[in-house]
């Protein structure tokens, strides 16, 4: 069946310019993950919904990130003022209510800040 | 910060074994062994999990030292589709799924 799919494959953006990220997770999966992963190290998480709902969102480095779910399923992670130190890949993952750590990942989102 | 450490890289010949070796000494009493690997410009994928027994499935064997404080990734026969980095992660008991990677082991599988 189809995986995670992650909008863009590629982005480049100028600095301070405003971006969207967005996530099509497994259908059926409630549980839907955002990570962001710099060069040379492992992801690191994000924020975590369950539904429509951010469950835990302490990853969040600061005000300028925010992610929505509104209908339970796509999410868009939007970054504010994009700044260099942003340019990473950007992962989004699902997973089903019963096994939450067995996440299924996409492919990833590579934003380039210039 | 990840509760596990693992060697930074391993190499593995073709066709054999590749033991993989995870440290968690602060493991806690509910909390799960999970392993993920990430092929070059992939997302990560997830292997297999534990609490204490061995664990098999059709990607690879997880052993669980008695006292829970290591684990063995085993790939029974590496192939070269096997190059990836592979990450050992304590689960936080909590079950909201977050996952703290660390930098994982760089498996090199060789010709």
């Amino acid at each position: 069946g189809a995986g995670v799919s992650q909008t863009p494959s590629n982005k480049v953006t100028e600095k301070g310019k405003y971006v969207e990220l967005r996530c099509d997770p497994i259908s059926g999966h409630t549980a839907l993950y955002w990570y962001r992963q710099s060069l040379g190290q492992g992801p690191e998480f994000l924020i975590y919904f369950q539904g429509t709902g951010a469950a835990d969102d302490s990853g969040l480095p600061n005000d300028r990130f925010f992610a929505v779910r509104p209908e339970g399923s796509v999410s868009t992670l939007k970054i504010q003022r994009t700044e260099r130190g942003d340019s990473a890949v950007y992962l989004c993952a699902s997973s089903s209510p019963t096994s939450a750590y067995e996440q299924y990942f996409g492919p990833g989102t590579r934003l380039t800040v210039t | 910060d990840a509760k596990t450490t693992q060697p930074t890289s391993m190499d593995c010949a073709e066709g054999r074994a590749a033991n993989l070796p995870c440290n968690h000494s602060t493991i806690s009493g509910n909390e799960y062994v999970y392993w993920y690997r990430q092929i070059h410009s992939q997302g990560p994928q997830y292997i297999i999990h534990g609490l204490k027994n061995n664990e098999t499935n059709e990607m690879a064997s997880l052993i669980i030292t008695e006292d829970r404080k290591s684990s063995t990734l085993i790939l029974p026969h590496a192939t070269l589709r096997d190059t990836a980095v592979y990450y050992c992660i304590v689960t936080y008991s909590s079950n909201t799924g977050k996952l703290i990677f660390g930098q994982g082991t760089t498996l090199q599988v060789k010709p």
